[in-house]
């Protein structure tokens, strides 16, 4: 099946810094990439919709400042938390979906966020 | 996309069959239902898609009734290793691009 991988896996930061964090699909192309972030015992919350070339999409009450979103090219999209602080501490999980494929959408091993 | 409605958790013992309904009374015409589990720590896996009727495969059974307002995952004789939250979503993956999760069930296996 399709694969796609996230990187790193965890990151612990100080408050104030920013971190990257990178989505790729490896055997398949994604024009369209989603974030999700995800706090303890709690469902996936989408924050955002990459799309490949152009601005991402981002919901409501989520700053696009803070969240930077690059989709430069079909297999690669990335989060960037810029500034970050305690409360941006949560597991970050990014989907993609196969241009080639039908009513499915693959899942990575999502991103474990500590600041400090 | 179709609301849902799942419990919120639920119990079972190793080797029982264990059933999860999903409500979608908003279900429309090119919907289909879709279910993922996730373990602690981990993205979703898909389990098993469906439009209507009987979907089996390795992994799950999906029942879906022909007014097609509800769903129900069956899991086979569940083993420690099912436990895990499980959604339902229900929407038409080809125009709906993006994937809004509802609360899910947590399930717990007990020995």
């Amino acid at each position: 099946g399709a694969v796609v991988s996230q990187h790193p896996s965890r990151v612990i930061c100080k408050s104030g810094t920013s971190v990257k964090i990178e989505c790729r699909s490896l055997d398949f192309q994604a024009t369209t990439m989603f974030w999700y972030r995800q706090f303890p015992k709690q469902s996936l919350m989408l924050m955002a919709t990459s799309n490949e070339g152009s601005k991402a999409t981002y919901e409501q009450g989520v700053e696009k400042d803070k969240f930077l979103i690059n989709h430069a090219s079909l297999t690669l999209s990335t989060l960037t938390v810029t500034s970050a602080h305690p409360e941006d501490s949560s597991f970050y999980i990014c989907s993609a979906r196969d241009v080639g494929g039908v009513n499915e959408q693959f899942f990575g091993p999502g991103t474990r966020l500590t600041v400090l | 996309l179709a609301k849902t409605t799942q419990p919120v958790s639920m119990d079972s013992y190793e080797g029982q069959e264990v059933n999860i309904t999903c409500s979608h009374n908003n279900i429309a015409t090119n919907d289909y239902i879709t279910w993922y589990q996730q373990f602690p720590s981990q993205g979703p896996r898909f389990i098993i898609q469906g439009y209507k009727t009987k979907v089996t495969n390795e992994v799950a059974s999906l029942f879906i009734p022909a007014d097609r307002k509800s769903s129900t995952l069956s899991l086979p004789r569940v083993s420690l290793s099912d436990t895990a939250v499980y959604y339902c979503l229900v929407g038409d993956m080809n125009r709906d691009d993006k994937i809004i999760f509802g609360k899910g069930t947590r399930l717990h296996i007990l020995p």
